[in-house]
């Protein structure tokens, strides 16, 4: 298994520019989750998705789109990117096991940054 | 994120040393996550707590959830070098009784001097 992938590692973008972050997992996880990471600011949770079809919004969602049109994949798109959207974005994916246990995996992180 | 307030926000301890970071919340923590972060990488899940009083251990690392569900606190034994990171906490404030959605703490840069 290969886990959680996240591609591009790196982006530059200039301020006004859409781009795709992409994220795939192949452990057949029903539970997906999109996070930037900024300095002094722990990770906050931007949308997620709970199953092929379905997703919603976490606490910063402005400014960015998601669909989860298979199970493996869920990307997520910058519509403008502004200098604010500057950050390490991480793609996350999850299983409950029961009895309290969960399977989870972060994916290495694309390091954004809008100029 | 302030609903999650870790401390501290960075240790440096001698190698061997013991350590304690703590976790908490004014909400009930319905499921707790530890994580360490090595600098410039993604995440890797350490231990997760759900019910009050639990208590896991890997290795030297011990995580705990207290009675009331509101603080966790994650113990290191015999410190290492490896054990050199950013360990996050993140936490189900929801009850959705899984990691879809979790708040994070904004995590403790730990240290290990030789």
């Amino acid at each position: 298994n290969a886990g959680v992938t996240q591609t591009p590692k790196f982006q530059v973008l200039k301020t006004g520019q859409s781009m795709t972050l992409q994220c795939a997992q192949d452990m057949n996880h029903e539970y997906m989750s999109w996070y930037r990471q900024d300095p002094g600011m722990g990770l906050r949770l931007i949308h997620y998705s709970v199953g092929a079809g379905i997703t919603d919004q976490g606490e910063v969602p402005n400014g960015y789109n998601v669909s989860r049109s298979t199970t493996e994949d869920f990307p997520l798109r910058l519509l403008s990117a502004a200098p604010s959207q500057t950050s390490v974005y991480f793609c996350a994916s999850s299983l409950p096991l029961g009895g309290g246990r969960t399977e989870q995996f972060f994916g290495p992180g694309t390091r954004l940054t809008v100029l | 994120s302030q609903e999650l307030e870790q401390s501290p926000q960075s240790l440096i301890v001698q190698e061997g040393k013991n350590l304690t970071i703590n976790c908490t919340s004014s909400k009930t923590l319905y499921g707790l996550y530890w994580y360490k972060q090595k600098y410039g990488e993604g995440l890797i899940f350490l231990m997760m707590l759900q019910k009050g009083g639990e208590e896991k251990s890997h290795e030297k690392i011990t995580a705990k959830l207290d009675e009331k569900k509101q603080q966790s606190s994650l113990h290191i034994t015999a410190s290492q070098p490896s054990h050199a990171g950013i360990y996050l906490c993140g936490a189900d404030l929801f009850g959705t009784g899984t990691a879809s959605k979790l708040t994070f703490g904004t995590g403790t840069r730990l240290q290990v001097t030789l």
